[in-house]
């Protein structure tokens, strides 16, 4: 079954820690992109990567950092700089047409 | 800059009962056009979407959307609501590129 995972479905952070998400897909996709959603909000968009060894910032980059060292894989960090990480976090890989593909999320909570 | 209007917050409808949820998007050509639905801690699930050709599509589930360009609209209707369908559902526009622009939401409750 093709699709995306992501690991774990709950994290924990203490004040100071980095802590990173994982993010696999074996659609076969090369675009990437990690998504922030907080209660009654829509998506923000974190990070993309449309190929392998290639990222760039979205629209609430700061305190995250992400790498893309494979095509199935692109694992999102989130650092002791970021001061507000309590969210959902979603990973979707980017199909024909701009179709995005969601994984189940992780979600994010801080000690 | 282009954006993504979901009027309605939440709405709550009778299980039987029709639906329509609506989306204004602001670009000026043709984007391509998305509606997801999320389950309480869940990820996004592609109900429909929309490049061109017949305005109306059908997805999945039985919701079907129309695209109207005179309105710049993108509605999504179900004729018979099921208690199933109490979620949360996205509009999402692409214009082309790497960026898709998502609504805020709107959250469906379906009552007995």
């Amino acid at each position: 079954d093709g699709g995306i995972t992501q690991s774990p479905k709950y994290l924990f952070r203490k004040e100071g820690q980095n802590v990173t998400l994982s993010c696999e897909q074996n659609l076969n996709h090369d675009a990437m992109y990690w998504y922030r959603q907080d209660p009654g909000q829509g998506l923000r968009l974190i990070y993309y990567s449309q190929i392998v060894n290639d990222f760039q910032k979205g629209d609430i980059a700061e305190g995250y950092s992400v790498s893309r060292e494979k095509k199935e894989s692109f694992p999102l960090t989130v650092t002791s700089a970021q001061k507000n990480p309590t969210a959902f976090y979603l990973c979707a890989s980017v199909g024909s047409a701009e179709t995005q593909y969601f994984g189940p999320g992780t979600r994010l909570l801080v000690l | 800059a282009q954006s993504v209007t979901q009027p309605d917050i939440h709405i709550t409808v009778s299980e039987g009962a029709s639906l329509e949820l609506r989306c204004n998007y602001s670009y000026g050509a043709t984007p391509y056009l998305f509606w997801y639905v999320q389950s309480p801690g869940q990820g996004l699930q592609l109900l429909l979407k929309y490049f061109s050709g017949d305005t109306l599509v059908q997805g999945i589930k039985g919701f079907e959307a129309e695209f109207k360009r005179s309105q710049s609209s993108f509605n999504l209707r179900k004729p018979s609501v099921h208690w199933s369908d109490a979620a949360e559902y996205f509009c999402a526009v692409n214009t082309g590129g790497f960026k898709t622009i998502f609504g805020a939401g709107t959250r469906l409750f379906v009552k007995a």
